[in-house]
């Protein structure tokens, strides 16, 4: 099961870009990175998933690099309602292990 | 699609009670989950199942045991309740795989006092 680091928390003002990073040294070759968003009183959500280069959706954009051992998670333009924990994942089978996560607060 | 249902949404507990935490999905999936989310603290996984008939230990299974009844249903039972199992449950279902992804269900507020 591959290691996650990411920062504990971040804050940032409404209408910022925001760029949180996860590092991942021992990322098997196999492995995918997935992010997962949670707001207060919710179970997490999937937001993004990637392997390598660039993956883009409506919610975010996921950019990792060509060793793999880190990735970004970039959220665009943020609003108020982006304040919530993010996790990341890499790799993983049955035995899903989530981190403490990066507890992002947006102000206005 | 409900997706992943949890009941009850809330309950409060007497130490030594024992009570089931019920969990169903209905996306087909193969894997389900029990964590436990503590406040500020990120999510602990209790116990999963990768398959009909089979579970296993997560990170934090002393307190808990697990059922899984048939392909839809995930319960998690609390035998005798402990104040250090006041808690936020989630449960969560997905195929069954290397780098799937989680379906989350809205969770159970515990308290035990």
């Amino acid at each position: 099961l591959a290691k996650t680091t990411q920062p504990i928390s971040m804050d940032s003002y409404e209408g910022q870009e925001v760029n949180i990073t996860c590092s991942h040294n021992n990322i098997a070759t196999n492995d995918y990175i997935t992010w997962y968003q949670q707001f207060p009183s919710q179970g997490p959500r999937f937001i993004i998933q990637g392997y390598k280069t660039k993956v883009t959706n409506e919610v975010a954009s996921l950019f990792i690099p060509a060793d793999r051992k880190s990735s970004t998670l970039s959220l665009p333009r943020v609003s108020l309602s982006d304040t919530a924990v993010y996790y990341c994942l890499v790799g993983v089978n049955n035995d899903m292990r989530f981190g403490a996560g990066t507890r992002l607060t947006v102000k206005p | 699609n409900a997706g992943v249902t949890q009941t009850p949404k809330f309950q409060v507990l007497k130490t030594g009670q024992s009570m089931t935490l019920q969990c169903a999905q209905d996306m087909n999936h193969n894997s389900m989950y029990w964590y436990r989310q503590d406040p500020g603290m990120g999510l602990r996984l209790i116990y999963y199942s990768a398959s009909e008939g089979t579970t296993d230990k997560g990170e934090v299974p002393n307190g808990y045991n697990v059922s899984r009844l048939n392909k839809r249903e995930f319960s998690l039972r609390l035998e005798s309740a402990a104040p250090s199992q006041t808690s936020v449950y989630f449960c969560a279902s997905s195929w069954t795989g290397r780098n799937e992804k989680l379906f989350f269900g809205s969770g159970t507020q515990l308290s035990v006092l």
